[in-house]
């Protein structure tokens, strides 16, 4: 099974809300990212969360990380047309050299 | 500024063809390299990364085989291509001093369908 799991895995909500997805992971981690994928595109880092970070903030976004319950959640305040896309979150393993991303929540902002 | 090349950005070979798709890296020197398939509607997966020149690890063995013959060139090939190769291909580097879990960055992708 995946070590992310992207929670819902489609989210639909009118502009102006807010948005939040949610990821679970398995294993001890490094750190903790999230990317955004507009469709057929390349994927684009959000922010990066590591271990001993809580909380962290950029701009509209979001990002909390509880290290005991192995989950992360990424909020959108404000949401707009342009934040439909899909995004993903992606762990580095404690260990490892690598990501390993989840399968994504696809976001759709209705305007 | 740093950029991420691939080509081509789409292609549709036959099965039992070869396949070639390149991936170059701007204005960073000794990147980690990594290349992942990504299956429609689904995340991630990671086939190869390299952390020099001629060093690949390979995450998923199959019919794909990566090099790297250049430190900002990374390739991923195959001798023949299977209907299940089809998929969206990403090329992605990070800063080669930081042992490969950060930030990651993106090039445009490559959509390939095999028929």
């Amino acid at each position: 099974s995946q070590q992310g799991e992207e929670d819902p895995q489609a989210l639909s909500i009118q502009e102006g809300e807010n948005a939040t997805m949610n990821c679970s992971y398995k294993t001890s981690i490094n750190n903790l990212q999230w990317y955004r994928q507009n469709s057929g595109r390349g994927l684009v880092h959000l922010i990066l969360i590591r271990s001993n970070e809580r909380e962290k903030h950029s701009g509209r976004l979001r990002v909390t990380l509880d290290t005991s319950k192995k989950s992360s959640s990424l909020l959108i305040t404000a949401s707009r047309a342009a934040d439909t896309a899909s995004y993903f979150c992606a762990t580095e393993l404690q260990g490892a050299q690598k990501l390993v991303f989840g399968q994504g929540t696809r976001l759709t902002i209705n305007p | 500024s740093q950029t991420i090349h691939q080509w081509p950005a789409t292609l549709v070979q036959p099965v039992g063809s070869p396949l070639s798709l390149e991936c170059t890296v701007e204005g960073t020197s000794n990147p980690n390299l990594y290349w992942y398939r990504q299956a429609a509607g689904r995340g991630l997966q990671l086939l190869f990364y390299s952390v020099g020149i001629g060093q690949i690890s390979s995450e998923v063995p199959q019919n794909l085989s990566a090099s790297r013959p250049q430190d900002r060139q990374f390739i991923l090939s195959s001798k023949k291509l299977l209907l299940s190769d089809s998929g969206f291909y990403l090329c992605a580097w990070s800063v080669g001093t930081s042992g490969g879990g950060e930030t990651q960055y993106f090039g445009p992708g490559t959509r390939l369908l095999v028929l």
